[in-house]
């Protein structure tokens, strides 16, 4: 049973560039959300996808935005990067059925790490 | 913005010690969740208490909650080097999106 999954793991890009990031949840999982962690710092929420639509969203600009596909993976994109985008994307899947306590623990993938020069 | 704020932030420890960590968060939860990062990598979920709780315990791990005082501590027993990482509180309004601390890093020296 494949726990979640992401890729890249590493990535560097320069200011003003765009880049896509992509995870694939746990099986069984139908719901995806997207946290940034800069270094040092714990993960901040940035938005939660299910039923391939954006249900919630944390405090960050619309260059920032997502999608999520039938099959329930999701990618995160973000527009013109800055140098504050450098980061730890990590990506959570949780299911939306099935008994309390199930359903509030998000299992993470082990991250993309962006560099933006 | 961080919800969870843990103390000590860092914390160093002799294999077979205590580790003792304590959060304190804002808002009102429906949950309160502990993870584990190991090398800046993914989140380990380690346990979950429910707002109506007082305290958990599984295997070596002892969490308690105080939500009239809006603070929860994570105990690890019996250290081993392999609990070397940062730990993670992190709060759940019921909306199933969790706001972190700034985390606890923890070195258990063998």
């Amino acid at each position: 049973d494949a726990g979640v999954t992401q890729s890249p793991t590493h990535l560097i890009k320069t200011r003003g560039q765009q880049v896509t990031l992509r995870c694939s949840p746990k099986s069984g999982h139908d719901t995806v959300s997207w946290y940034q962690q800069a270094l040092g710092q714990g993960p901040q929420f940035i938005f939660q996808y299910y039923e391939e639509e954006e249900r919630q969203r944390g405090n960050f600009p619309d260059r920032f935005s997502g999608h999520q596909f039938p099959n329930y993976s999701s990618e995160l994109n973000v527009n013109a990067l800055l140098l504050g985008d450098s980061a730890l994307y990590l990506c959570a899947s949780s299911p939306r059925t099935g008994r309390i306590g199930v359903r509030e623990t998000q299992y993470f993938g082990p991250g993309t790490r962006l560099l933006v020069l | 913005s961080q919800q969870g704020e843990e103390d000590p932030q860092a914390l160093s420890i002799q294999e077979g010690e205590n580790a003792t960590m304590n959060c304190s968060y804002k808002t009102s939860i429906n949950n309160l969740q502990w993870y584990r990062q190991n090398s800046g990598r993914g989140l380990v979920h380690l346990i979950l208490i429910r707002s109506n709780e007082r305290e958990k315990h599984s295997g070596r791990l002892r969490v308690t909650l105080d939500t009239s005082k809006k603070s929860s501590s994570l105990l690890i027993t019996a250290s081993r080097a392999a609990d070397t990482a940062s730990y993670f509180c992190a709060t759940d309004d019921g909306n199933n999106r969790l706001a972190f601390g700034k985390g606890n890093q923890v070195v258990v020296i063998p």
